[in-house]
């Protein structure tokens, strides 16, 4: 079968940070992303790796191991804004469909 | 603005009744990809278009499920006979082949089938 596992809920302070943790297994692997999903609206992209190691961009970094079928991603200095459904997906193949999981709630508190 | 629109928003439909989605895609992006999302769970795949040619269609598309997009531009996701577990969000999104690796969604239908 194909599994896509990540946790359902996460809490944390503004602030801090927050590290949700993705599995893998697929019948293929050609990169893996990472969307943001308010309430109510549409994913945005927020990452994407293809390669072993750390992508970095602002607040947010997101690491991959190909051989563990395993990425987290990393949110830091936390804000209220950063409340959402965070999604983990997976490019099997080259064509470019998306396999979700089915998102880690993050709950930021005051 | 420049990015993925989906019309209508909201769709309200009794059991039975026949409903159409539109995708306005970003101009010049080639792929085309349609989601459905339930309440609780990350968007399904439900099949995907190159320019006009629809090149996979999703085991969940039943045969009461249709989708087109004749000039290679926008799409259009048709349900035939309306059930109640078709209620769900109908997300759209395209992406530049060449450029870019990104899909960017649209902001979805809501489809609620009483």
């Amino acid at each position: 079968g194909q599994n896509i596992d990540q946790p359902t809920e996460m809490t944390a302070t503004e602030g801090a940070i927050v590290q949700i943790n993705c599995t893998y297994q697929t019948s293929g692997f050609n990169g893996l992303f990472w969307y943001q999903q308010h309430a109510g609206e549409a994913p945005t992209f927020l990452s994407y790796n293809v390669l072993d190691g750390l992508e970095e961009k602002g607040r947010f970094s997101s690491f991959l191991s190909r051989s563990k079928g395993y990425s987290y991603l990393l949110l830091k200095e936390l804000q209220m804004k950063d409340s959402a459904s965070y999604l983990c997906a997976v490019k099997p193949d080259s064509w470019g469909k998306l396999q979700f999981g089915a998102g880690t709630q993050v709950v930021v508190t005051p | 603005d420049t990015g993925v629109s989906q019309d209508p928003r909201h769709k309200i439909t009794k059991r039975g009744q026949n409903v159409t989605f539109r995708c306005d895609p970003i101009s010049e992006h080639n792929r085309l990809y349609w989601y459905r999302q339930t309440l609780g769970q990350g968007p399904e795949f439900l099949t995907y278009f190159q320019n006009e040619a629809q090149l996979e269609k999703s085991r969940l598309l039943s045969d009461r499920f249709s989708a087109e997009r004749p000039k290679g531009s926008f799409s259009t996701l048709e349900i035939q006979r309306t059930e109640q577990g078709d209620s769900a969000m109908y997300l759209c999104a395209s992406r530049q082949v060449i450029s870019s690796y990104e899909q960017y969604f649209g902001p979805g239908t809501r489809l609620t089938v009483t």
